[in-house]
Formats: C-alpha cells, structure tokens, sequence
C-alpha cells in the first residue's frame, strides 16, 4: 500500500465549528507532515511528527492542533477558524524526516 | 533564509515543444526533489537527485542535479497536454530541513 489517504475530501465550516481533518498512511513511514496550500502557490509546512512525536511546529496558531495517536494516523483540529484560514490542508508521510515525501490527495476547506 | 528560486513561474506552451524549468540556490543541498501537482491534488514526487552531475530520465522528462549541488533543471521533451500541472522543487539542506520553491505553473495548449 502505497497511499497516503485524507478525510474528508472538501470541508465547509464556519467560524465557531469544531472539525478533525484525518490522514492515513500504512507504508511504515515513521514522520508525518501537515501542510497548508494557498492557491498559485508551494505547501507551506505546518507540522511535523517524527516516530510519533511532534518533532516541529512552524509558528502555527493554536487554532489548529496536530494529534498522532499513532505511527499510521495523524489528525488535525480544527476551532474558531477565520476565513483566511481556507485553504488545501495536505498531509505527507516520508520514511525518515524530510526524506522524499508521500502527498496525500489534500481536504479543500472553506471556513465561512 | 534560505531560498530555492524556481522559474520561470508560469509557462504555456504548445503541444510537442520542449522546455526547461530552473531550481536555483546559493546553497547546497543534500538532495533535490521533483514533484508535480495538478489541480484539487497533492504533489507527487517524480525523482530524487543526489549526487552532484546527476542526470536522471522519466519518459520525456530529464532532470538534472547541480555539480555543486545548488542548482537543478528539469527539461521535458515533445511536452504533452498530460504535463500540465504546477512543477515543484525542494532541496534538503544541511539541517534536514526541506527547503520549497514558489512552483512553475505549466500549461501544455493541444
């Protein structure tokens, strides 16, 4: 299995909702990545998990809070979003840190 | 900061004419990564470079590390309307960390 799978596929919430993005991934990969992506542009690196443990946090603000329960699931929740927040949330896995990185297909959220 | 500069930013070109996308740096990278994204999707990695002079060849595609390791190209042959797609480099630097270039919009016209 060579897939990186992300629930759900689009999202729309407004600002006072809470929601969960998932990301699944059973390659043994052992760093797990979140990323945001504005459109015309590159992934910007949001989070960054190496064997389970959250190895790096690029200044992201507390509304968003990463959770790996283990080492083939990582989520991201998600409360009091602003709009700006809208974007293709990304989740990859690598076998080491930062090695070539597995994309998953993204969740398009819509923060109304 | 380091930067991976990517160009040109956007391309549209014909169907069956060739093109080079550049990736440059003024810094050495242990690595270099390739990965192409299309509209609605995540980026999928198409090759990895190493080693300084690398050339590595994907189909029409043609990649290219660096003797220094600070730059690569990719070139693509006889480009196809199934190339288009937003082409992205990141190097991985010194401190393990994966450095991302701004992307190059491609637009192959039938």
């Amino acid at each position: 299995d060579t897939e990186v799978t992300q629930t759900p596929k689009h999202l729309v919430m407004g600002m006072t909702n809470k929601k969960s993005l998932k990301c699944e991934q059973h390659m043994g990969h052992r760093a797990m990545y979140w990323y945001k992506q504005k459109a015309k542009k590159p992934p910007e690196l949001m989070f960054v998990y190496s064997y389970e443990k959250l190895s790096i946090n690029e200044s992201v603000p507390s509304r968003f809070s990463p959770e790996c329960p283990n080492s083939s699931l990582l989520n991201l929740h998600l409360h009091a979003l602003q709009p700006e927040d809208s974007a293709l949330y990304l989740c990859a896995s690598s076998q080491r840190i930062y090695n070539e990185q597995f994309f998953g297909p993204g969740t398009r959220l819509t923060v109304l | 900061t380091q930067l991976l500069e990517q160009s040109p930013q956007f391309l549209s070109i014909q169907e069956g004419e060739n093109l080079t996308v550049y990736c440059n740096s003024s810094s050495v990278f242990s690595s270099l990564q390739w990965y192409r994204q299309e509209p609605g999707e995540g980026p999928v990695l198409l090759v990895t470079v190493v080693t300084g002079g690398e050339v590595k060849k994907l189909k029409r595609l043609t990649f290219q590390f660096g003797d220094a390791r600070k730059d690569s190209s990719l070139h693509i042959t006889a480009a196809q309307p199934g190339d288009t797609g937003l082409y992205l480099c990141a190097g991985e630097d010194s401190n393990y960390q994966l450095i991302w270039g701004a992307g190059t919009k491609l637009i192959i016209k039938p």
